[in-house]
């Protein structure tokens, strides 16, 4: 079944140490968000790419970082992560952007900070 | 600015019917979209609606209204595995999604 596959599903890691969250699709599509999403809030837009095209929202913070070696692969790079960045991060892919690009999720990874 | 406003939270019963609203004040407006999200999972598709009306897939219906900035979920037959988080996200002038907090629907037996 083609499907957005993200890795791991629970991540720890301690205030401070870089960690790097995985996403791959197998559904062809050109383009690859991430999101984070606290609890009981909305999804909030970090990135996404068309195709190697890269496009950063203007309030994400310069500690995150994205690379998207492949059409199938993207990686989420957390530099330095403070207690605050604890959240659940989704991945998602879209065929294309414009009207009726509906973007289809991965299970999402939950990120601990100690 | 742009809003999506859902009510926080909604509680019905095994059976029954629920309608789940959302407005919104967004620069333009290209589609919207109703996503259902399990507690501790990412959110699915549910419907789209870029013209005035009413969509209905199955149980669940999703209704547009352009001009009130305006648009329900309903859900019919409601049953226990319905309970989850609704989200309501609009497309902007921009092609960017705007989302909603989200509603979450408790079904009591």
């Amino acid at each position: 079944d083609a499907m957005v596959i993200q890795n791991p599903r629970y991540q720890v890691t301690q205030f401070g140490k870089p960690v790097t969250l995985s996403c791959s699709q197998t559904l062809n599509h050109n383009v690859m968000y991430w999101y984070q999403q606290k609890s009981s809030q909305a999804p909030k837009l970090l990135f996404h790419y068309y195709d190697k095209d890269f496009n950063n929202e203007a309030d994400t913070p310069d500690n995150f970082q994205s690379r998207r070696p492949n059409t199938s692969f993207c990686f989420l790079d957390i530099r330095s992560p403070g207690l605050g960045d604890a959240a659940m991060y989704l991945c998602a892919t879209s065929r294309d952007t414009g009207a009726v690009a509906t973007q289809y999720f991965g299970p999402g990874t939950r990120l601990l900070v100690l | 600015g742009q809003n999506i406003d859902q009510p926080t939270e909604m509680t019905a019963t095994e059976g029954a019917i629920v309608q789940i609203n959302c407005t919104y004040q967004t620069s333009g407006f290209n589609g919207l979209f109703w996503y259902q999200q399990h507690a501790g999972e990412a959110p699915t598709f549910l419907s789209y609606n870029v013209l005035d009306g009413l969509e209905e897939k199955g149980r669940f219906s999703s209704f547009l209204s352009r001009s009130k900035g305006y648009s329900y979920l309903l859900l019919k037959e409601l049953q226990m595995k319905d309970s989850a988080s609704y989200l309501c996200a609009v497309m902007d002038s921009n092609y960017q999604l705007i989302w909603g907090a989200g509603t979450k629907l408790i079904i009591k037996p």
